[in-house]
């Protein structure tokens, strides 16, 4: 199974909103909101920052939001700081019973 | 606080085996599965295989089948990863990372997600 698509890099100015997508497909994101986002800081295991497509774990800035629609999971950043450089990567459980990743955005503060 | 501490780096040579253990504490044991996810060097997030700590059920990556081996040891709340039959691209850092879980009316669920994670464990693959 291939893995979720998402652009190599998105880049905004402290202050700024950003949008990464992850698409998937019907037997994947399509079918379940089993969609999650990680950030991950370079030399440093992924940190969950989404789970459940919208849900946010305590903790986390509520300038991070997530949303679903069809076979497209997306994560918004507003308010861009500089400690949001990193990669970012989306995940969903599939059909197969088995989980996939996106490849990974670095998200680059001008 | 959950934690995930994994074992130290190793260095082996192709056709070998690896044995990578993550030990948890913070939570009951069994009551969370269980993922194991690798990085090669500069690329993205491959997901490996699952354990069910309660009954040691197990799922694993099509591409990983025959290869790989989960096994838990509830005496110490441990998982360990075996890849067999090493190759030069299995080298990469191989995580850890606990699926959460919620229960409604006795029945309990995944979330689906990965959090926390452990360190990560890097192996290196050479002659």
């Amino acid at each position: 199974q291939s893995a979720l698509t998402q652009p190599a890099s998105v880049s905004g100015s402290p202050g700024q909103s950003i949008t990464i997508s992850c698409i998937g497909s019907n037997s994947d994101i399509g079918t379940y909101d089993h969609v999650s986002w990680y950030q991950q800081h370079p030399n440093t295991p992924p940190k969950l920052i989404f789970y459940e497509a919208t849900r946010r774990p305590s903790g986390i800035s509520d300038r991070f939001s997530g949303s679903k629609s069809g076979n497209t999971a997306s994560l918004i950043i507003s308010g861009l700081q500089p400690d949001d450089e990193a990669i970012y990567y989306c995940s969903s459980y599939t059909a197969n019973s088995t989980w996939i990743f996106g490849g990974g955005t670095k998200v680059t503060v001008l | 606080q959950v934690l995930l501490a994994q074992s130290g780096a190793e260095v082996k040579k192709p056709g070998a085996s690896v044995k990578v253990s993550c030990k948890t504490s913070g939570y009951t044991f069994v009551n969370n599965y269980i993922h194991w996810v690798r990085q090669a060097p500069g690329q993205g997030l491959e997901w490996m295989g699952i354990i069910n700590p309660r009954g040691g059920g197990t799922g694993y990556a099509q591409k990983f089948q025959g290869r790989l081996s989960l096994t838990t040891d509830t005496s110490t709340s441990t998982v360990f990863m075996e890849l067999s039959g090493l190759r030069f691209d299995d080298t990469a850092i191989y995580f850890c990372a606990r699926d959460g879980r919620y229960c409604i009316g006795g029945n309990c669920f995944l979330y689906n997600n990965f959090d926390p994670w452990g360190q990560g464990t890097l192996v290196v693959v050479s002659s």
